[in-house]
């Protein structure tokens, strides 16, 4: 059963036109994340909320937001996409903070025309 | 801040045999946790260890153990009877125990089993 659920598996936009990646989960975890990953590199938190409180990485650019309108769905959206955002967009989740399993899903590959 | 050092890009092994990754970070924390993540081509990332900081045993899952050598800051994976689908790219990471700590990952490893 699938528990982090990530749509759409691919996405491409045009340089500048606003996108929406979406997760959803099925575990009741109280924090998602949303990370950004580049070819062959580690994953980059972008941000986290912990229930409904958001905290931003403090290099996440302005460009990027997120809104968790209940438990179970966390949006992120690029607002102006830049070639350099091209990437696989993860979300996470774990039942709590510091020293939880993340459960990750199967992520969303973005592509900026 | 921490970092997490994960100095091998590449490793390959023959199935069946044994294969250690190697995992170094620094911290002045004394009580914090580690975890290794395993990232197999075009498959979600999942946990494949973890090992808090404040426990002297080593963490062991099936086929795969820890090495933990607290002093030496050094958390090294070993993977037992290697089999084909252990082939991904596995991350070493470090979180601390704080609030809102987020986990900090070495660049990866990428390992192939061969047949």
């Amino acid at each position: 059963d699938a528990m982090v659920i990530q749509n759409p598996r691919y996405q491409v936009t045009q340089f500048g036109k606003p996108v929406t990646l979406s997760c959803s989960q099925t575990l009741n975890h109280n924090v998602m994340y949303w990370y950004q990953q580049k070819s062959s590199q580690a994953p980059k938190l972008l941000f986290h909320y912990y229930d409904k409180d958001f905290n931003n990485e403090a290099d996440t650019p302005d460009n990027f937001q997120s809104r968790r309108p209940n438990t179970s769905f966390c949006f992120l959206d690029i607002r102006s996409p830049g070639l350099g955002d091209a990437a696989m967009y993860l979300c996470a989740t774990s039942r709590d903070l510091a020293g939880t399993e993340q459960y990750f899903g199967p992520g969303t590959r973005l592509t900026v025309t | 801040a921490q970092t997490v050092t994960q100095s091998q890009p590449e490793m390959s092994v023959q199935e069946a045999e044994t294969v250690t990754l190697s995992c170094t970070y620094d911290t002045s924390e004394s009580n914090y946790y580690l975890f290794w993540y395993k990232q197999p081509p075009s498959r979600q990332m999942i946990l494949v260890i973890r090992q808090e900081a404040y426990k002297q045993q080593n963490a062991t899952e099936n086929r795969f153990s820890v090495n933990f050598q607290k002093a030496a800051k050094s958390f090294s994976l070993k993977i037992s009877d290697s089999q084909l689908g252990d082939t991904a790219m596995y991350f070493c990471a470090f979180q601390s125990p704080g609030a809102n700590s987020k986990l900090t990952f070495g660049k990866g490893i990428t390992l192939s089993v061969r047949p």
